[in-house]
């Protein structure tokens, strides 16, 4: 799987959006983008994924460039909750994957 | 969306001690179940891979002896800990993937279990 880079930590203001960069420059054409989050003292929970389009659920968005070198998970309007560490993790799909985990984002959430 | 728990949530033993943990898929089958390991301020180690039915895959540098692995129905794994040492002090995660073609790329955690060794 390729690998990705993310920056260690940031922070936003409750309300405002969050942009968690990611780097993944190796990506194969048959991997995907998938992000996690890991709130403190929890398990990590799924947020959202995307092959080569921008896609949205209820939880953030997912802009991929159109390289796909490089992705952005968008949490729109950050609140005091979405404190957490968020990892971009690039995988195929397919039941052989067995999932592994980078250090991620520390993302904090201030008032 | 699928649920997966875990049982104890935290649990306090003894050196010297076996404890062991439970990871279930609440509404789904789970054909393969991870766990994992993951040290504060880390992130989260894979210990080992458990298919339903046959013995569990060890990453290197992970105790077979020590960390035993059963996976004998398609809803539960279970992670024993066995001669538990103080350095054994961990968050214990699990996910579990279904086996259906769909949803196969999902993976479903755990909320965690923490482990402290006296």
């Amino acid at each position: 799987d390729a690998k990705t880079t993310q920056p260690p930590s940031m922070d936003c203001a409750e309300g405002r959006a969050a942009n968690l960069p990611c780097n993944h420059s190796t990506i194969s054409g048959n991997e995907y983008v998938y992000w996690y989050r890991q709130i403190h003292s929890q398990g990590p929970q799924y947020i959202i994924h995307g092959l080569k389009n921008n896609e949205t659920n209820e939880m953030a968005s997912l802009i991929i460039t159109e390289d796909r070198k490089s992705s952005t998970l968008i949490l729109p309007h950050a609140t005091l909750r979405d404190t957490a560490v968020y990892y971009c993790i690039v995988r195929v799909s397919g039941g052989s994957y067995i999932p592994t985990f980078g250090r991620g984002t520390s993302l904090i959430v201030h008032p | 969306g699928a649920v997966v728990s875990q049982h104890p949530s935290w649990v306090i033993c003894k050196s010297g001690t076996s404890v062991k943990i439970e990871c279930r898929s609440l509404d789904f089958q789970a054909t393969t179940m991870f766990w994992y390991r993951q040290f504060p301020k880390q992130s989260l180690m894979l210990m080992a891979t458990s298919n339903e039915g046959s013995k569990a895959t060890y990453e290197q540098g992970v105790e077979k002896d020590k960390f035993l692995i059963n996976h004998a129905s398609l809803t539960l794994s279970t992670l024993t800990v066995t001669s538990a040492h103080p350095e054994d002090s961990s968050f214990y995660i699990c996910s579990a993937r279904s086996g259906l073609a769909l949803t196969s790329y999902e993976q479903y955690f755990g909320p965690g279990t923490r482990l402290t060794v006296t």
